[in-house]
């Protein structure tokens, strides 16, 4: 069955520390795939995707995300964390095949130190 | 203001009692889903309609029903054959006209029944 998967449950940094949160899939065919975000009592908001192209992908808030076809993956990064970033983040694939039918990642929760 | 609007934020509801879920859109979006958020889970899909009058099973659709009777409003009953209904329901919609099928998501009800 397609799955994605993030292995980091709960990750605790330091402000000013550097970010990379694993995201894999499993679909061997074309892809679209996101990273969203949840900042405590918000609504889940868009933090970047990816549809085709250049795979390193920008977003919003200094967030970045490399796809790299042949490991499956979608890890998203940021050099310089902040307090602010504290939320979750969920990793999600839209295989070609399933229409508009999302699959989601177990999400990430990031917590920062001041 | 575009958007997507669930109501209530919290709802208690005693065990055997059915309960809905109110979503309404005005993106004008084509497609709706309703997500069920558990901790450690992320979301997984209930249902998902991609038209009016027409909508397909997700993920984990037992004990659960939807109506998708206007473009803008896509109700999910919780019926009381639902084995563990107490959770964080998240409602989305997209423009299935699209090529990129992302997901915009309302505030989320949350649901607890005792």
């Amino acid at each position: 069955a397609q799955s994605v998967s993030q292995h980091n449950h709960h990750v605790i940094l330091s402000e000013a520390a550097s970010l990379e949160l694993g995201c894999n899939y499993s679909y061997g065919g074309t892809v679209n795939l996101f990273w969203y975000v949840q900042y405590p009592g918000q609504h889940l908001q868009l933090l970047l995707k990816y549809f085709s192209g250049d795979p390193l992908v920008k977003g919003i808030k200094g967030f970045e995300a490399e796809f790299i076809k042949s490991k499956f993956s979608f890890n998203l990064r940021k050099p310089s964390v902040q307090w602010s970033d504290t939320a979750e983040y969920f990793c999600a694939v839209i295989p070609y095949s399933s229409a508009s039918k999302i699959i989601f990642g177990s999400g990430t929760r990031l917590s920062i130190r001041p | 203001d575009g958007g997507i609007t669930q109501s209530p934020k919290y709802l208690f509801r005693k065990e055997g009692q059915n309960v809905t879920l109110s979503c309404e859109q005005n993106l004008n979006h084509d497609a709706m889903y309703w997500y069920r958020q558990d901790p450690g889970q992320g979301l997984r899909l209930i249902y998902y309609s991609q038209i009016v009058n027409d909508f397909q099973k997700g993920d984990i659709a037992e004990g659960y029903s939807v109506s998708r009777e206007k473009k803008e409003s896509f109700p999910l009953t919780v019926t009381s054959a639902q084995k563990n209904p107490t959770a964080f329901y998240l409602c989305a919609s997209s423009n299935s006209g699209t090529e990129t099928y992302e997901q915009y998501f309302g505030p989320g009800t949350r649901l607890t029944v005792t």
